[in-house]
């Protein structure tokens, strides 16, 4: 167990659908991070928020959306989904925010999203 | 824009034995840190060892350890005594030092298979 958590593991719904994924950051990081696997583009950078507020942003969708709460959980969102948006979806977590040293990420186990 | 380039989509080795695997980048920054991450069949992404781009000595972890050209911007993970446990799919990845956040970039990933 990273100490990642992340829900659900699986989720399978219909094109057009909205989904929230949901994940709680090991306890003491402050940073959350989104990441795409899909088969045909690899592991990509989503978003990531330090402590509320968003910090960087990478090749997100428009339909796509993301917040990180006061307890540091962070969800994503993701709405009008398409075939092309199934993929496994994951949220790593660190101490820092990326101004000094080597931060290093801690992944959750991912969610598997199958769109149909 | 940072990338990432390891060209061995797949490898094999024997158990016991010794693998290297290819990783090289391409970026503008001087200061970066590099890592190996490890992604077995369960899907959880693993952090196997990290290098700062600072550091001319290469990081070692246990059987883990890294080979790391800063001019010829190469850095490759070599696997000693080889164990079934070390099957997976391992990404390279990059991180750029500084105010931008801390997004890791991917490679395509080399998945690696240990025969008994």
């Amino acid at each position: 167990d990273s100490g990642v958590t992340q829900t659900p593991k699986h989720l399978i719904t219909a094109t057009g659908q909205r989904v929230t994924l949901r994940c709680s950051p090991r306890s003491g990081d402050l940073s959350v991070y989104w990441y795409q696997q899909s088969l045909d583009q690899g592991l990509q950078f989503l978003i990531q928020y330090y402590n509320g507020e968003e910090r960087a942003k990478g090749n997100i969708l428009e339909r796509f959306s993301a917040q990180q709460f006061p307890d540091l959980h962070s969800e994503l969102n993701l709405s009008s989904l398409e075939l092309g948006d199934s993929a496994l979806y994951f949220c790593a977590s660190s101490v820092a925010n990326g101004l000094s040293g080597a931060n290093v990420l801690t992944f959750g186990a991912g969610s598997r999203l199958t769109v149909l | 824009a940072q990338t990432v380039t390891q060209s061995q989509p797949e490898m094999s080795v024997q158990e016991a034995e010794t693998v290297t695997l290819s990783c090289t980048y391409d970026t503008s920054e001087s200061n970066y840190y590099l890592f190996w991450y490890k992604q077995p069949p369960s899907r959880q992404m693993i952090l196997v060892i990290r290098q700062e781009a600072y550091k001319q000595q290469n990081a070692t972890e246990n059987r883990f350890s890294v080979n790391f050209q800063k001019a010829a911007k190469s850095f490759s993970l070599k696997i000693s005594d080889s164990q079934l446990g070390d099957t997976a799919m391992y990404f390279c990845a990059f991180m750029k030092h500084g105010s931008s956040g801390s997004r890791l970039t991917f490679g395509e990933g080399t998945q690696l298979t240990v025969n008994p």
